[in-house]
C-alpha cells in the first residue's frame, strides 16, 4: 500500500460545528503531517508529528487540534471554525529523507 | 511560512516544447524535492535532489541544484498536455535540533501546455 488516505473528501460545515478529518497510511512511515492551502498558493504547514508524538505546531490556532491514535492515524479535530478556515486540507507522510506522500486532500467549506 | 520563490509564476508552451521552472530558496537543506498539482488536489511527488547532488533525471525530468547560489531548475522536455499542473519546489531540512523533517513549499508554477 503505497498511499494515504483522507476522508472526507468534503466538508461543509458550521462555525458552531465540530467535526474531524481523518488521514490513514500504512507504508510504515513514522512522520505525519498537516497541511493546508488556499486557493492559488501554496500548502503552508500546521503540524507534524514523528513516532506519533507532536514535533511541530506552527503557530495554529487552536479550534485546530490534532490527535495520532497510532503510528497508522492521523486525525484533525476541527472546532468553532471560521469561513476563512475555509481550504484544502493535505495529510501526508515521509520516510527521513525520501519524497513526501500526500493524500488528495479534504476539501473543507465554512459556512 | 515560505521557504523559496519560483519563476516564472505562470508559463504557456506549446506541446512538444521544453518548459523550465526556476526555484530559489533562503535556508540550508537536506534535499530538494517536485511536486505536481492538478486542479487543487493532491500533490504528486515528481523528484528529489539530495543538497550532495547536483542534477538528477527522472524520464522527462531533469532537476539541477545549486547550493551556492540555493537555486533550483525543473525540466520538462517534450512537454504534453497532460503536463497541464501546477508545479512546486519545496525544501526539506531539519527542523528544532533535528527531530523532525519540515517541508516548506515555494510559491509554485502554474504550466499550462496546448495542445
Amino acid at each position: 500500500d503505497t498511499e494515504v488516505t483522507q476522508t472526507p473528501k468534503h466538508l461543509v460545515m458550521g462555525m458552531t460545528n465540530k467535526k474531524s478529518l481523518k488521514c490513514e497510511q500504512h507504508m510504515g512511515h513514522r512522520a505525519m503531517y498537516w497541511y493546508k492551502q488556499k486557493a492559488k498558493k501554496p500548502p503552508e504547514l500546521m503540524f507534524v508529528y514523528s513516532y506519533e508524538k507532536l514535533s511541530i505546531n506552527e503557530s495554529v490556532p487552536s479550534r485546530f487540534s490534532p490527535e495520532c491514535p497510532n503510528s497508522s492515524l492521523l486525525n484533525l479535530h476541527l472546532h468553532a471554525l471560521q469561513p476563512e478556515d475555509s481550504a484544502l486540507y493535505l495529510c501526508a507522510s515521509s520516510h527521513a529523507n525520501y519524497g513526501y506522500t500526500f493524500g488528495s486532500g479534504t476539501r473543507l467549506t465554512v459556512v | 511560512s515560505q521557504q523559496g520563490e519560483e519563476d516564472p509564476q505562470a508559463l504557456s508552451i506549446q506541446e512538444g516544447e521544453n518548459a523550465t521552472m526556476n526555484c530559489s530558496y533562503k535556508t540550508s537543506i537536506n534535499n530538494l524535492q517536485w511536486y505536481r498539482q492538478n486542479s487543487g488536489r493532491g500533490l504528486v511527488h515528481l523528484i528529489l535532489i539530495r543538497s550532495n547532488e547536483r542534477e538528477k533525471h527522472s524520464g522527462r525530468l531533469r532537476v539541477t541544484l545549486d547550493t551556492s547560489k540555493k537555486s533550483s531548475s525543473l525540466l520538462i522536455t517534450a512537454s504534453r498536455a497532460a503536463d497541464t499542473a501546477s508545479y512546486f519546489c519545496a525544501t526539506d531540512r531539519m527542523n528544532y535540533g533535528g527531530a523532525t523533517n519540515k517541508l516548506i513549499f515555494g510559491t509554485g508554477t502554474l504550466l499550462a501546455v496546448q495542445p
